[in-house]
């Protein structure tokens, strides 16, 4: 049982170049989280889904994108990536609410020059 | 608006100290707390919640006890071992919310 898992684990981009972060979860969970990890700062909510098809925007959605074609897939989309995306991202699910358990993946690390 | 407060780290306990973090939080309902823990490298994982005023939640030795009348969720255990060594944090959730608010986190380093 795989759980929460997410691609790619770090990642290098110059600033302008774009990238597609992919988070799968194999509990058959109705809710997905994107979140950014900076320092001093905690988690905080980028855009969550409620279901398949479905996409709502968090705190912080400016310059990034999210799709969620398949209910176990939640992509995250930065268009055109600044030195302030610079951070560690994190994708969550959830049965049914944040009030749920959130089962969270291992993260990736994204530098933006 | 809403917020998580947590004690700033590091905070550094020698091998079977107690510890406690404190947490408290601003909110104008009565949410849900969580405390999750952070392993190095890894994602966050539940420790225990509490879903309403005087619940106390535990597991693996940790417990916190929501206290409305103080606003608070402080987390404790009676004996920390090095295995515990992580960064804590605190966070809520309104029922029929969407969002989950965090405290900052709080690094606990143990030495043996």
């Amino acid at each position: 049982n795989a759980g929460v898992t997410q691609t790619p684990k770090f990642r290098v981009l110059k600033t302008g170049q774009s990238m597609t972060l992919l988070c799968a979860q194999d509990m058959n969970h109705e809710y997905m989280y994107w979140y950014r990890q900076d320092p001093g700062m905690g988690l905080r909510l980028i855009h969550y889904s409620v279901g398949e098809g479905t996409t709502a925007k968090g705190e912080v959605p400016d310059g990034y994108n999210v799709s969620r074609l398949k209910k176990q897939n939640f992509l995250l989309g930065l268009e055109s990536a600044a030195p302030s995306q610079t951070s560690v991202y994190f994708c969550a699910s959830s049965s049914w609410s944040p009030q749920e358990t959130q089962y969270f993946g291992p993260g990736t690390r994204l530098l933006v020059l | 608006g809403d917020s998580v407060t947590q004690m700033e780290g590091p905070v550094t306990l020698s091998e079977e100290a107690f510890l406690t973090i404190n947490c408290t939080y601003t909110a104008t309902g009565y949410p849900s707390l969580f405390w999750y823990v952070q392993y190095p490298g890894e994602g966050l994982q539940l420790l225990l919640k509490a879903t309403k005023a005087d619940d106390k939640g535990s597991n693996k030795g940790f417990e916190a006890t929501y206290r409305k009348e103080t606003t608070s969720f402080h987390l404790e255990k009676g004996s920390v071992q090095v295995s515990d060594s992580a960064v804590y944090f605190c966070a809520l959730v309104y029922t029929g919310g969407f969002k989950t608010i965090f405290g900052a986190g709080t690094r606990l380093f143990v030495k043996a």
